[in-house]
């Protein structure tokens, strides 16, 4: 059975903090990885990771992926309130059409 | 810009009701999923379809039918809502391509069953 799983389930930092989201997987037919970002509705994509080693970045956020070592991270510099969600790690797993999601990691910014 | 609409945001109903709940894009993908999210599970998929009128079983489709009549339109349906069905329910298309499996998600309709 394919798993995702995230850590921490919830983190709770201030303003101005640099964070690192986790995400490990057990997947058959690993293809790739991807991260969205969930405030109050819809999810919305972060970053699609394929290959090792080759970091994404997008303003503040970056994300990289460790094949070897079935994982990948998220990372946010500078935390701004405005990044206050929960952010989903997922990958289609042996059914071509599924992503398998992980639980998630809630993170609160206070300022 | 891509959009998924789910026709509502918040809905109340009673046990034993037969609910709706309507999921439109506007992509023309052939995928579409439907999720429930509740805190501490995360979301699991309940059905998808790959194309008009197939439909597959995800991990948790107890209690749950859909119906895709038409590409754009998949709708889930709760033959006799019960207390346990009080969730978020997300819709999501994709365009199946083989090296893309980014999802559009609606906004999600928040399910009350009294």
């Amino acid at each position: 059975e394919d798993k995702v799983v995230q850590s921490p389930l919830s983190l709770v930092v201030h303003e101005g903090d640099t964070v690192t989201l986790n995400c490990s997987y057990e997947v058959t037919n690993f293809r790739s990885l991807l991260w969205y970002k969930q405030e109050k509705k819809a999810p919305t994509f972060l970053f699609m990771l394929t290959s090792s080693g080759i970091e994404k970045k997008s303003g503040r956020l970056s994300s990289i992926l460790d094949k070897k070592e079935l994982f990948s991270i998220l990372n946010i510099t500078a935390t701004q309130t405005g990044d206050s969600a929960i952010y989903l790690c997922a990958s289609p797993g042996a059914g071509s059409y599924q992503l398998t999601f992980g639980k998630g990691t809630k993170l609160s910014v206070i300022p | 810009d891509v959009k998924v609409t789910q026709s509502s945001r918040y809905l109340v109903k009673r046990t034993g009701e037969k609910v709706f709940l309507e999921c439109v894009q506007d992509m023309d993908h052939e995928n579409m999923f439907w999720y429930r999210q509740d805190p501490g599970l995360g979301l699991r998929l309940i059905y998808f379809s790959y194309d008009v009128k197939m439909k597959e079983k995800g991990d948790i489709p107890e209690g749950y039918s859909v119906s895709r009549e038409k590409k754009e339109r998949f709708s889930l349906i709760l033959e006799s809502a019960s207390t346990n069905q009080t969730s978020m329910y997300l819709c999501a298309s994709s365009q199946w391509s083989g090296t893309n499996e980014k999802l559009f998600f609606g906004s999600g309709t928040q399910l009350s069953v009294l």
